[in-house]
């Protein structure tokens, strides 16, 4: 069935770049999208990428999809305390739209 | 506000007893959806409706009922909690099927 894994975890100082990394495994996928969530909250649409796209950017956002290697990157540019929070890769299913989640990586910005 | 809003926002509850999760949506999209988030965070779909028609009913027990009464409203029920339900369950409606997801703040349940 589809996958998507993630890395648990990155911190990172305040000021530097994140990169959060994702692989997925479904070669039928259409979109791929970042999510974000803070303790105790919903999630939050940050991005997404059509599955033709090999880069996308949003202000300090930057998307890198690799369909080759089926592999996709955040990178937060200029990252900031406020940043911290859990990142969820999902993909989603040409035929239903279902959304596979990865794990999720938490990212700690160190002041 | 235009959101996802589900209700209620904590459900402290019993084994054995029946309880039932309400989501609205008013952003006027075709497709709305039951996630459920465990407490390793893992997010796993449950279900999705287009238009009030069911079209994804992933493997979840049968004590877990979804119904649309109309295509701004999908509400969940469950009977006969067990301690393994415990678990934040988000509500999600995009535009239409394949298109980005907008989320609810999520319901934390805890069966006791």
């Amino acid at each position: 069935g589809e996958d998507v894994e993630q890395s648990l975890f990155l911190s990172v100082r305040e000021g530097d770049s994140s990169v959060i990394n994702c692989t997925y495994t479904d070669s039928s996928s259409t979109y791929l999208y970042w999510y974000k969530q803070e303790p105790g909250a919903g999630l939050q649409l940050l991005t997404y990428i059509f599955s033709n796209m090999d880069m996308k950017q949003d202000q300090r956002l930057t998307v890198l999809l690799n369909k080759k290697d089926k592999h996709l990157s955040l990178r937060i540019a200029d990252t900031q305390t406020g940043d911290s929070a859990i990142y969820f890769c999902a993909d989603a299913s040409s035929n239903t739209g279902k959304l596979i989640f990865g794990q999720g990586t938490t990212l700690q910005v160190k002041p | 506000d235009t959101a996802v809003s589900q209700t209620p926002k904590y459900l402290v509850t019993q084994m054995g007893n029946d309880k039932s999760i309400k989501c609205e949506q008013n952003l006027g999209h075709d497709t709305m959806y039951w996630y459920k988030q465990d407490s390793k965070k893992f997010l796993k779909i449950m279900f999705s409706y287009n238009n009030k028609e069911l079209i994804i009913n992933e493997t979840v027990p049968n004590r877990f009922s979804p119904k649309s009464p109309d295509k701004a409203h999908l509400n969940l029920h469950i009977n006969s909690l067990e301690l393994g339900d415990s678990a934040v369950y988000f509500c999600a409606s995009s535009p239409k099927v394949n298109s980005p997801l907008h989320f609810g703040n999520g319901t934390r349940l805890t069966v006791t």
